[in-house]
């Protein structure tokens, strides 16, 4: 089963829209990531937050982290069409010893010009 | 830099043949890990290494194994291939277990017939 669930599963903008994703999770986490997977390419990390933080910036990036409902929202202001790619969020699960990420199937986002 | 590679890019076996896919990096990185990305799926863990010598099964490690050769290098061996199989393979880097983010190869795109 998946850690992480992401919705929508995929969402299509206007260039200069805001871009908005969901992750939800289940164990308790150490922290949570996201990255980004251009078509045909690897995953590129984004932004980690940990769990004692409830919001974190990062130039047009802002995730938020709320630990009471297990979810996390990435949302990426004044979207570009360089930003259209396939968004995963992975968390850190305190019950995994080891501390290895499992990953959420992802959201596609298509921004047009 | 050229930060995780991994090769090939593409491969067909027929079911039955055997292949081993290459992974190395050059970040000088502890941990080392393999994952496989169907649709629809996020990426499924296959094997990880935490440290050089040391190798472990992640969610899906049947029909696999693996070689931690060295620091640099990772591989992901295929020893008869099942349709099953068919799948991008991501080889990724991580300096070392925890919060640390983890970097990620271009895949291996894999059809078995």
């Amino acid at each position: 089963s998946q850690q992480g669930e992401e919705d929508p599963q995929a969402s299509s903008i206007q260039e200069g829209e805001n871009a908005t994703m969901n992750c939800s999770y289940k164990t308790s986490i150490n922290n949570l990531q996201w990255y980004r997977q251009n078509s045909g390419r690897g995953l590129v990390h984004l932004i980690l937050i940990r769990s004692n933080e409830r919001e974190k910036h990062s130039g047009r990036l802002r995730v938020t982290l709320d630990t009471s409902k297990k979810s996390s929202s990435l949302l990426i202001t004044a979207s570009r069409a360089a930003d259209t790619a396939s968004y995963f969020c992975a968390t850190d699960s305190t019950t995994d010893s080891w501390g290895k990420l499992q990953f959420g199937a992802g959201t596609q986002v298509v921004v047009t010009p | 830099n050229a930060g995780v590679t991994q090769t090939p890019k593409f491969q067909v076996l027929k079911t039955g043949q055997s292949m081993t896919l290459q992974c190395a990096q050059d970040m000088n990185h502890n941990s080392m890990y393999w994952y496989r990305q169907d649709p629809g799926m996020g990426l499924r863990l296959i094997y990880y290494s935490a440290s050089e010598g040391t190798t472990d099964k992640g969610e899906v490690p049947n029909g696999y194994n693996v070689s931690r050769l060295n620091k640099r290098e990772f591989s992901l061996r295929l020893e008869s291939a099942a349709p099953s199989q068919t799948s991008v393979y991501f080889c990724a880097s991580q300096r070392g277990q925890g919060a640390n983010e983890q970097f990620f190869g271009p895949g291996t795109r894999l059809t078995v017939l």
